[in-house]
């Protein structure tokens, strides 16, 4: 069964630093997404991005953070200075489409931890 | 905005114990209502999901009823085995607004099973 990928599974950065977490959505598949999930709490969205442009954010999702897809396979969460508060699972999905109902398959995850 | 209320965790059950997680979300109009199953170490996974009132959603002998009059959709098994231990989310997209519709989840219930 086709899966999202992400890599890597684990990246530790120092604070200030620039961060890309790198995830293969599933080949077919035209929508893609960004969540996070800080330790107990709840996964939130951040992005949503389709047809080369971000469709929706949310309030996390300031002017540090960007996305990009450079290429036909990739899509990429850039953080450019991170901050203590970034250290999250991050993760990565996609859909076949944009209709109601229509489920997102997940990545494993990357678990940034910001010194 | 929208939003999902699931039971505080941690859930533990013996092995074929009948298994019970509330979930109730607030939305406006219909909106499509997903399971979703974290595994430990491993991503979210698709476990069920329901499109509009009185579907029932079902995988893996989990069942869950869209109750419109209620606002719930409350997860249940007749009998979990220890393989059931994981991380269960609760989680809605909306129905209406646009064509990219993010995910909101519930905080998580966490079950262990135990032999």
């Amino acid at each position: 069964e086709p899966e999202v990928t992400q890599t890597p599974s684990h990246q530790v950065t120092q604070m200030g630093q620039e961060v890309i977490l790198r995830c293969v959505p599933i080949s077919n598949h035209l929508y893609f997404y960004w969540y996070r999930q800080i330790l107990g709490q709840k996964v939130e969205f951040l992005v949503s991005f389709y047809n080369n442009e971000i469709s929706e954010k949310s309030e996390i999702f300031d002017d540090q953070f960007s996305v990009e897809r450079p290429d036909g396979s990739n899509f990429t969460l850039k953080i450019r200075s991170t901050k203590l508060e970034d250290s999250a699972m991050y993760f990565c999905a996609s859909s076949a489409s944009g209709l109601a109902g229509q489920p997102q398959h997940f990545g494993d995850g990357t678990r940034l931890s910001i010194l | 905005g929208n939003s999902v209320t699931q039971m505080e965790g941690p859930v533990t059950l013996s092995e074929e114990a009948f298994l019970t997680i509330n979930c109730t979300y607030t939305a406006t109009g219909y909106p499509s209502l997903f399971w979703y199953v974290q595994y430990p170490g491993e991503g979210l996974q698709l476990l069920l999901k329901a499109t509009k009132a009185d579907d029932k959603g079902s995988n893996k002998g989990f069942e869950a009823t869209y109750r419109k009059e209620t606002t719930s959709f409350h997860l249940e098994k007749g009998s979990v085995q220890v393989s059931d231990s994981a991380v269960y989310f609760c989680a809605l997209t909306p129905n209406s607004g646009g064509s990219n519709y993010k995910l909101t989840f519930g905080k998580g219930t966490l079950l262990t099973v135990n032999p």
